[in-house]
């Protein structure tokens, strides 16, 4: 399995920037690195995923290491909403097949 | 767009009877996952289809379970005979080609 590591809990303030690390030392050069989130009673949702550069889309921005050994997903300014946990997955090169860690638990507060 | 519709959203039944999980991916979409999530175990996946055809049936966890795609918008999860530790949220996803996957929102399952 592929692996990542990522703290389990964070806390954040309200309309602050968050920024949730994960480490993937085993990485491989082909492997795409996703983010997804799960809000309470619902199913993971996509937030995003890049490869070598940096990326960003209306939800967040993926910063990925010049080494590729780790990234940090940032939320611009959180809001309650964001409150969920995040997990940080490694797609292997084509295969489409995730192995979901334990995530991190943001918790926002007001 | 309709997004990946599961059904029951809850079931309840006892120790033993046949439990069938009913997922219609959405359109277009050439893969289709079938995740359990527990506390203990987190998010698992149990199977993947690739144009109806299963791929990987590594993660079901027994012969118990059996999961099938008879055509593009329609898949099952069955568990016979079902038992306690089977209680879990179940989720489907699906996903076109190796983009995101999109997931519904799950079947909670408790076998009494």
């Amino acid at each position: 399995d592929a692996k990542t590591t990522q703290p389990n809990s964070m806390e954040s303030n309200e309309e602050e920037p968050v920024h949730l690390p994960c480490n993937h030392s085993t990485i491989s050069g082909t492997d795409y690195i996703h983010w997804y989130r799960q809000l309470p009673s619902q199913g993971p949702e996509y937030v995003i995923h890049g490869l070598t550069s940096n990326v960003n889309n209306r939800m967040a921005s993926l910063a990925i290491a010049e080494d590729r050994k780790s990234s940090t997903l940032i939320l611009h300014r959180a809001t309650l909403r964001d409150a969920a946990v995040y997990y940080c997955i490694l797609r292997i090169d084509n295969f489409n097949k995730f192995y979901f860690g334990s995530g991190t638990k943001l918790n926002v507060k007001p | 767009d309709a997004g990946v519709i599961q059904s029951p959203r809850h079931e309840v039944t006892e120790m033993g009877q046949e439990v069938t999980l009913r997922c219609k991916p959405i359109s277009g979409h050439d893969y289709l996952f079938w995740y359990r999530q527990t506390m203990m175990r987190g998010l698992e996946l149990l199977i993947y289809f690739n144009n109806n055809v299963p791929i990987d049936d590594s993660g079901m966890p027994e012969d118990r379970f059996s999961a099938k795609m008879p055509n593009a918008s329609f898949s099952t999860l069955k568990i016979q005979p079902s038992e306690p530790r089977d209680s879990a949220v179940y989720f489907c996803a699906s996903s076109a080609r190796v983009q995101p996957q999109h997931f519904g929102d799950g079947t909670r399952l408790s076998i009494l």
